[in-house]
């Protein structure tokens, strides 16, 4: 069981716009911890998509976008493309637990 | 750009010692600001913070796994590596290599290996 609360999956047709879901408690995202997006093809290394809720690091298109409120953070993805189709963690760093925390990950298929 | 690229036995005994070491290229283990991070994946489950260690030595683990878990560096090869004593069939798992970047306004992990997965059993 993670930390971070995701959805398993979600999926969408190309074109479309998609919304994945992160939630926390009030010792990591809702404490104020910056929450991070990573985008992870298996087989693959990890890459760091989105960095304190909401800037992308240089080379990460516009389509990817992130926000927080409370004790929960999104990342959307506008205009799908067949290479968004990859697993999604989020992360935070918990407080309570004094270590740095993930989600379970949302795996995105595009149809 | 670093890169990150873990290496080590894919199998390993119950009881043993799990052994895995990051090779770092592109840049310095010993740049400031970094820590060196392992992470690891169970199947089909999130992902786990083992714990990092920084080029002088300071290391950090997460309280679930200290009382079995080693973080050394060897800068000289700009290497770190991970030693997990005593495995079980629950360590199993893809076993990433991470950089921490402490070193901006935001803390993260910013470059990863591709992983290498370690499967605990007789």
């Amino acid at each position: 069981q993670s930390v971070l609360t995701q959805p398993p999956s979600v999926s969408g047709a190309p074109g479309q716009r998609v919304s994945l879901s992160c939630a926390g408690t009030s010792s990591n995202i809702g404490a104020g911890f910056d929450t991070h997006w990573y985008q992870h093809v298996p087989g693959e290394a990890p890459k760091l998509l989105i960095f304190g809720s909401n800037n992308r690091p240089s080379g990460v298109p516009d389509r990817f976008s992130g926000s927080k409120s409370g004790t929960s953070a999104s990342l959307a993805i506008t205009g799908l493309q067949a290479e968004d189709e990859a697993d999604y963690y989020c992360q935070s760093y918990d407080s309570s637990l004094s270590v740095w925390v993930f989600g379970g990950g949302t795996k995105l298929t595009v149809l | 750009q670093v890169q990150l690229q873990e290496s080590g036995p894919g199998l390993v005994k119950p009881s043993q010692t799990l052994s895995l070491t990051c090779t770092v290229s592109g840049g310095s283990i010993t740049s400031g600001g970094y820590y060196w991070t392992w992470i690891r994946q169970h199947p089909g489950k999130g992902l786990e913070w083992i714990g990092y260690i920084y080029y002088t030595g300071i290391t950090y683990y997460n309280p679930s796994l200290e009382s079995r878990v080693t973080i050394s560096v060897d800068t000289s090869e700009n290497q770190f590596s991970l030693k997990l004593y005593s495995v079980t069939a629950a360590d199993t798992a893809l076993y990433f290599c991470a950089r921490y970047d402490s070193s901006g306004y935001y803390y993260l992990f910013d470059s990863w290996g591709q992983g290498t997965l370690v499967t605990v059993s007789s």
